[in-house]
């Protein structure tokens, strides 16, 4: 009964490929996010989805697409992958400001 | 705009002693949490603990404590009693609460390394 999910937990695929990673609570949160950790650890904020609607949408190249089919579940398209994609992606969400956030195992894509 | 700063790359401590993470941020709204979060080296993001701007008491969760000085904008981090499974590291996360959800804003971390 994992709160948040994540699949793939790896991904690996070269250059130019398009990839996906899905996200999905049983939190019953909602809002849900995606993060981006890179290799230096430091970890920022990509997307933010309230109710399936998007209300944040950092400075991330066009490339990146999320998707909302349902609150319960958001995730995150690539297109034309680059080698600076490579890093872990994060998902997470919450129910309120006031309290945290749930994260999601990640998902570690390298791209060749 | 939000910032947090974590000074310290790295820190080692002896198993069973306390040691204190710093955290300071800046924000010009008035109602805001914060957060710490825990990394180990299986790469999840682990809830410690929680701290509004309006909380009266500093936030205790077992062996953590938030040391919050809302005058100097410091929010450390104290675990006592360290173990060997504290190895990890430790991120100090801002969130303004204008209206509606907004995002974590997330300090550099702190490597923090328990010694037997």
């Amino acid at each position: 009964d994992t709160a948040v999910s994540q699949t793939p937990k790896y991904l690996v695929t070269q250059m130019g490929n398009d990839k996906s990673i899905k996200c999905e609570q049983n939190l019953g949160h909602d809002t849900m996010y995606w993060y981006k950790q890179d290799s230096k650890k430091f970890l920022k904020i990509m997307f933010s989805y309230n109710n399936k609607e998007l209300i944040i949408n950092e400075t991330v190249p066009n490339r990146f697409s999320p998707k909302s089919p349902d609150k319960a579940h958001l995730n995150l398209h690539i297109n034309s992958l680059e080698l600076g994609d490579s890093a872990v992606y994060f998902c997470a969400s919450s129910q309120d400001d006031y309290n945290e956030q749930f994260f999601g195992p990640g998902t570690r894509l390298t791209v060749l | 705009a939000q910032k947090i700063t974590q000074t310290q790359p790295g820190m080692f401590v002896q198993e069973k002693e306390a040691v204190t993470l710093d955290c300071t941020y800046d924000t010009s709204d008035p109602s805001y949490g914060l957060f710490w979060y825990k990394q180990p080296s299986s790469g999840e993001m682990i809830f410690l603990i929680y701290q509004g701007s309006y909380d009266q008491q500093n936030a205790t969760e077992g062996r953590y404590s938030l040391n919050f000085q809302k005058a100097r904008k410091s929010a450390n981090l104290v675990i006592s009693a360290s173990q060997l499974g504290d190895s990890a590291m430790y991120f100090c996360a801002m969130r303004e609460v204008p209206s509606g959800n907004t995002p974590l804003v997330f300090g550099k971390g702190t490597r923090l390394s328990v010694i037997a």
